[in-house]
């Protein structure tokens, strides 16, 4: 069964600081990892992915993202935190050996950045 | 107009009403999604269409009915909803199914309420 977790309900970081989200998954083939990030009465918007290659991802509004495999981690990070980044994030995974287009979303992690 | 629209964006309606959320998507994508957001819960996937053929079902309940008449748009009919329906209504669209580890384009979404 594929699953993701978000173990945080929120983060708090000072702004200029780096800030990490943490992901965690179990699947049974080699997942496909997602990023989103919904912003107060929107959508979700996407971050970055992993399908496959090197681990260390890079995606929009300077957000990387490390696949460890060994940890089944996909943590989300940004050397220097800004107040913008204040919304929801949203790990996702997905296992392409599952003949399924189903998405699986973690709960979500507020973060939550101070001037 | 570009990206994922949905319409309308705000909706009430009584238990024995009947109504329709519409999105449309100016990607060229040929996948389209709906999910469900609900407080404190991860996003839940209801439909997926690959062009225009319903390829998942989550389990929906009937009262929810989606349509894809064309690969740029997809309906969502409702009828006799209950009170635990209420929820903020996403729809998504991607190039392709999720196969090829495609990302997802969110809508704004449908904050649906139930009396």
């Amino acid at each position: 069964a594929q699953s993701v977790a978000q173990p945080e309900d929120q983060v708090n970081v000072a702004e200029g600081n780096p800030l990490t989200v943490k992901c965690t998954y179990s699947v049974s083939g080699n997942p496909y990892l997602f990023w989103y990030v919904q912003y107060p009465n929107r959508g979700l918007q996407f971050l970055l992915k992993y399908i496959t290659g090197d681990n260390l991802v890079k995606g929009s509004y300077g957000f990387e993202a490390e696949f460890n495999k060994s940890q089944t981690s996909f943590h989300l990070k940004k050397p220097s935190a800004l107040v913008s980044d204040s919304a929801l994030y949203f790990c996702a995974v997905r296992d392409p050996s599952y003949n399924t287009d189903k998405l699986i979303f973690g709960t979500g992690t507020r973060l939550q950045v101070f001037p | 107009e570009t990206g994922v629209t949905q319409t309308p964006r705000h909706l009430v309606m009584g238990m024995t009403n009947k109504k329709s959320l519409k999105c449309e998507q100016h990607l060229g994508h040929n996948a389209m999604y709906w999910y469900k957001q609900s407080a404190k819960k991860p996003l839940e996937l209801m439909f997926v269409y690959n062009f225009k053929e319903q390829t998942e079902n989550n389990s929906v309940p009937s009262r929810f009915s989606p349509e894809c008449p064309n690969s740029s748009h997809l309906f969502l009919h409702l009828h006799t909803l209950q009170p635990e329906d209420s929820a903020l209504y996403l729809c998504a669209s991607s190039q392709m199914g999720l196969a090829g580890g495609d990302e997802q384009f969110f809508g704004p979404g449908t904050r649906l309420t139930v009396l």
